[in-house]
């Protein structure tokens, strides 16, 4: 079993739809990670968070870690939003353990 | 200010041969990571360093596969006697601090793209 699992695989949505992408780990964590990887390869951190919840703009992320879960919501998605994004955990040595990421495509 | 840095941004190479891969973090960053990410794979860790101690190698996939970072800052990792599975992105990430219990931003490098034949 993979430490941290992400769901779902693949999403696709139309533009303006509220989209939520879920993570849960079976590791003990210093913080959980939300990354966006855009075609052409370049990696965003979009959040770190060890409780609760944070918003940045259109997205929102929480993290319930009594239940080691996560979800990234997109309010008002837009096509710009198309890309992977990737939940990772904080490791033993503050090395990032991945998730396999979420593909989300927003179609106008 | 500028960003973590790698290079080159695209490497073909022969089966066989060593290459170098290149990485200059954020100044100022006391932490350097190498991940990789192969063709239909997630990321996975290889290396990290956290200032002038020794590095974490429990990533490293094989002995053919050693990094060094010089004075705390450029790190190089090198990949002897390529294999066509060695084929993948290498990416880099550096964050101010890292460590047991520590959660910092890691910010990523743009990665370079090695394909072995």
């Amino acid at each position: 079993k993979n430490e941290v699992e992400q769901s779902p695989q693949n999403l696709t949505a139309q533009e303006g739809e509220f989209i939520t992408i879920n993570c849960s780990y079976s590791v003990g964590i210093s913080a959980l990670h939300w990354l966006q990887q855009h075609p052409g390869g370049g990696i965003v951190s979009l959040f770190m968070l060890s409780s609760g919840k944070k918003k940045h703009g259109r997205l929102i992320a929480t993290i319930n870690i009594q239940e080691k879960h996560s979800s990234l919501h997109i309010t008002a998605s837009h096509p710009r939003d198309s890309a992977v994004y990737i939940c990772a955990v904080g490791g033993s040595q503050g090395n990032l353990i991945f998730g396999k990421g979420t593909k989300l495509s927003v179609k106008p | 200010g500028a960003g973590v840095s790698q290079s080159p941004s695209n490497k073909v190479t022969e089966k066989g041969k060593d290459v170098e891969l290149r990485c200059d973090p954020i100044s100022g960053h006391t932490a350097l990571y190498w991940y990789r990410q192969s063709l239909g794979q997630g990321l996975e860790f290889l290396i990290y360093f956290q200032g002038n101690s020794a590095p974490d190698k429990s990533g490293l996939p094989s002995d053919r596969f050693s990094a060094e970072r010089t004075g705390g800052s450029v790190s190089t990792l090198t990949i002897q006697r390529t294999q066509q599975e060695d084929s993948a992105v290498y990416l880099c990430a550096s964050s101010l601090v890292a460590g047991a219990g520590v959660a910092e931003t890691q910010y990523f490098g743009p990665g370079t793209r090695l394909l072995v034949l």
